[in-house]
């Protein structure tokens, strides 16, 4: 069964700073669809960055970009120029290539300082 | 585009009685519909999967008879909580798979459950 581990709880980050969040995931797919999706206080899942795993380009949205290591099975976020609106959970999640359920990470909380 | 609705936000009921949510694919159509439920602090878990026009895929643990999915047309899909239990409080959230889309989950805004 596939899993996938977010080692950081939490994690703060100055306003304008970078922040990267940890995702690590276990597999023996070859074939398969990572993503991050972002819960503010209202609970509203939203997608941040999809990547696919045959593509060894990191994905990129605007301030937001992956570094996909898939030999190591990590996908780490990084959030450029963090503003207070990134303030939140963020869920890395796995889909395989056969198949569209979602597995999540445990979530990280970010909090951005002014 | 790809948005989702769910009906209703909050609901709070009385032990015993039943209650349904309603999950809309709004722009798209949906030939998956996902239930999770989210307890605080929490990720999400997945309850089931349906898919239109069957009978849902339930996860381990999670009692069919109680949590009724029904997933009449590719932009509806209901979760009714049966004999709701104040143990039943909780987020629970839909999401949608778009039919020949990007492979992507896309979520409802949530209910939130009370049950009293």
């Amino acid at each position: 069964a596939q899993t996938v581990t977010q080692s950081q709880p939490e994690m703060s980050v100055q306003e304008a700073e970078t922040v990267t969040l940890s995702c690590t995931y276990d597999t023996s797919e070859s074939d398969y669809y990572l993503f991050w999706y972002k819960q503010p206080p209202s609970r509203q899942m939203i997608l941040v960055i999809r990547q696919e795993a045959y593509k060894q380009q990191n994905a990129t949205e605007n301030r937001f970009s992956v570094n996909f290591q898939k030999a190591a099975k990590s996908f780490s976020l990084k959030i450029s120029d963090s503003q207070l609106g990134d303030a939140a959970m963020y869920f890395c999640a796995y889909r395989p290539n056969a198949g569209n359920m979602l597995t999540f990470g445990g979530g990280t909380r970010l909090m951005v300082k002014p | 585009g790809a948005v989702v609705s769910q009906h209703p936000s909050r609901v709070i009921c009385k032990s015993g009685t039943s209650v349904k949510i309603e999950c809309r694919s709004l722009d798209f159509q949906a030939t998956t519909m996902f239930w999770y439920r989210q307890f605080p602090k929490k990720s999400l878990m997945l309850m089931a999967t349906s898919n239109e026009g069957s009978k849902a895929t339930y996860e381990q643990g999670v009692e069919k008879d109680k949590f009724l999915i029904n997933h009449a047309s590719l932009t509806l899909s209901t979760l009714t909580v049966t004999s709701a239990h104040p143990e039943d409080s909780s987020f629970y959230i839909c999401s949608a798979s778009q039919r020949g889309g990007l492979e992507t989950q896309y979520f409802g805004p949530g209910t939130r459950l009370l049950v009293l």
